[in-house]
């Protein structure tokens, strides 16, 4: 069965560092998004893409936070620097089309900031 | 695995109990709601949706009932078995242009045997 990948799935980092995630969708899915879920909270959606067009950023903080997703497949999700409050499971989701009430979710990156 | 059931609202049945989830939503302009479930150390996994132009909508061993009038929705699991213990998430998709998942608060569900 085709599933979401992420890496790493755990990361610890020191506050002011570089952090960057990786997620490969389902194949064939054009709509790919990263969330942020913060323990004991539902997910929150930092940005989305169709293809490799950013289709939704509003909620993420781009001062420090950018995410890319160049050939429409894979996708990178980059803090710069990383800050104490940034501790949290990064989620990647994908999804066949734009507006799919079913997205499948990868395992998540838990993200330490010490 | 690592939990992410703290502080959350939790429902503690026996196996073979039915179980209720409550959530409130809050756009009215909201074109679906979705149930969504989220074991220990994994992803969301998605459940079931409804359209907001619908009261029920039933899937193997769980219904969803919308009720507009007060922003309830609720997701009903039969036969409730220990497979079932996760954190359940009600989610909000408002298409304007594009479309976006809001999820609510979570609800952890611990099913004994």
């Amino acid at each position: 069965e085709a599933e979401v990948a992420q890496s790493p799935r755990y990361k610890i980092t020191e506050k002011s560092q570089a952090v960057a995630f990786w997620c490969d969708p389902i194949s064939g899915h054009a709509t790919l998004y990263w969330y942020r879920q913060i323990l004991g909270q539902g997910p929150e959606l930092l940005v989305q893409f169709q293809d490799e067009s950013v289709v939704d950023d509003s909620q993420l903080p781009k001062d420090r936070f950018s995410a890319e997703r160049l050939k429409g497949v894979d996708s990178t999700l980059k803090i710069q620097p990383a800050e104490l409050g940034d501790s949290a499971m990064y989620l990647c989701a994908s999804s066949i089309r734009q507006g799919d009430n079913e997205q499948f979710f990868g395992p998540g990156t838990r993200l330490t900031v010490l | 695995g690592e939990s992410v059931g703290l502080h959350l609202p939790t429902l503690s049945v026996q196996e073979g109990d039915n179980s209720i989830i409550n959530c409130a939503y809050s756009n009215s302009a909201s074109d679906y709601f979705i149930w969504y479930k989220q074991e220990s150390g994994k992803g969301p996994q998605f459940i079931i949706d409804i359209r907001s132009n619908m009261d029920k909508r039933q899937g193997q061993r769980v219904t969803v009932l919308l009720n507009k009038t007060v922003k309830h929705l609720s997701l009903q699991i039969a036969a409730t078995q220990p497979g079932d213990s996760a954190v359940y998430f009600c989610a909000e998709n408002f298409f304007s242009g594009y479309s976006t998942l809001t999820f609510g608060k979570g609800t952890m569900l611990l099913v004994s045997p």
